[in-house]
């Protein structure tokens, strides 16, 4: 599976768009792309996942590139309890579900 | 939808017991489940991959006779780690895949296991 890369650590303040990106260059054309965040001591969380169109449900927009070589995650209002590790994850259909290390989102008031 | 359970939360347990871990798919059938061990300040690891019916795939690096895994139902998976030590006090987490091979992993929340 292709590696991504993401930045250590983001803040944002409450109320506003949280936009998370994630670099994947090296992704292959049937390759989706996962992100999922992890809340303190709890178990991983899915947020929502695409191939190449953007994709958006109850939690969060998905913007992937035309070239699909990077993609944002935007969660369009943040809460205090958004506060979590985001991971970005490409996976081939069938494939297992490789976790980097995340960017780490710290919501402030 | 789509929801997993991980019992025990937590487990104290001495050095040389064994550890019985559960993982359910509430109201799917999974025929293949996977599970994570995660270390403090780390990201998870796949420790397994486990398939109803059949052995389960270790990734490299995990014994299979320490840590054994059995699915012997489309919603339970078992991990029980073998004469436990200190080292292995990690934070155990199961997941499963509702059928589709581009369908999301859904997690279970984790069972933080301590050896003492």
């Amino acid at each position: 599976d292709a590696k991504t890369t993401q930045p250590t650590s983001m803040d944002c303040a409450e109320g506003r768009a949280a936009n998370l990106p994630c670099n994947h260059s090296t992704i292959s054309g049937n390759e989706y792309v996962y992100w999922y965040r992890q809340i303190h001591s709890q178990g991983p969380q899915y947020i929502i996942h695409g191939l190449k169109n953007n994709e958006t449900n109850e939690m969060a927009s998905l913007i992937i590139t035309e070239d699909r070589k990077s993609s944002t995650l935007i969660l369009p209002h943040a809460t205090l309890r958004d506060t979590a590790v985001y991971y970005c994850i490409v996976r081939a259909p069938g494939g297992t579900l490789t976790f980097g290390k995340g960017t780490m989102l710290l919501v402030s008031p | 939808g789509a929801v997993v359970s991980q019992h025990p939360s937590w487990v104290i347990c001495k050095s040389g017991t064994s550890v019985k871990i559960e993982c359910r798919s509430l109201d799917f059938q999974a025929t293949t489940m996977f599970w994570y061990r995660q270390f403090p300040k780390q990201s998870l690891m796949l420790m397994a991959t486990s398939n109803e019916g059949s052995k389960a795939t270790y990734e490299q690096g995990v014994e299979k006779d320490k840590f054994l895994i059995n699915h012997a139902s489309l919603t339970l998976s078992t991990l029980t780690v073998t004469s436990a030590h200190p080292e292995d006090s990690s934070f155990y987490i199961c997941s499963a895949r509702v059928a589709g091979d581009n369908s999301p992993l859904h997690f279970g929340n984790g069972t933080r296991l301590t050896v003492t």
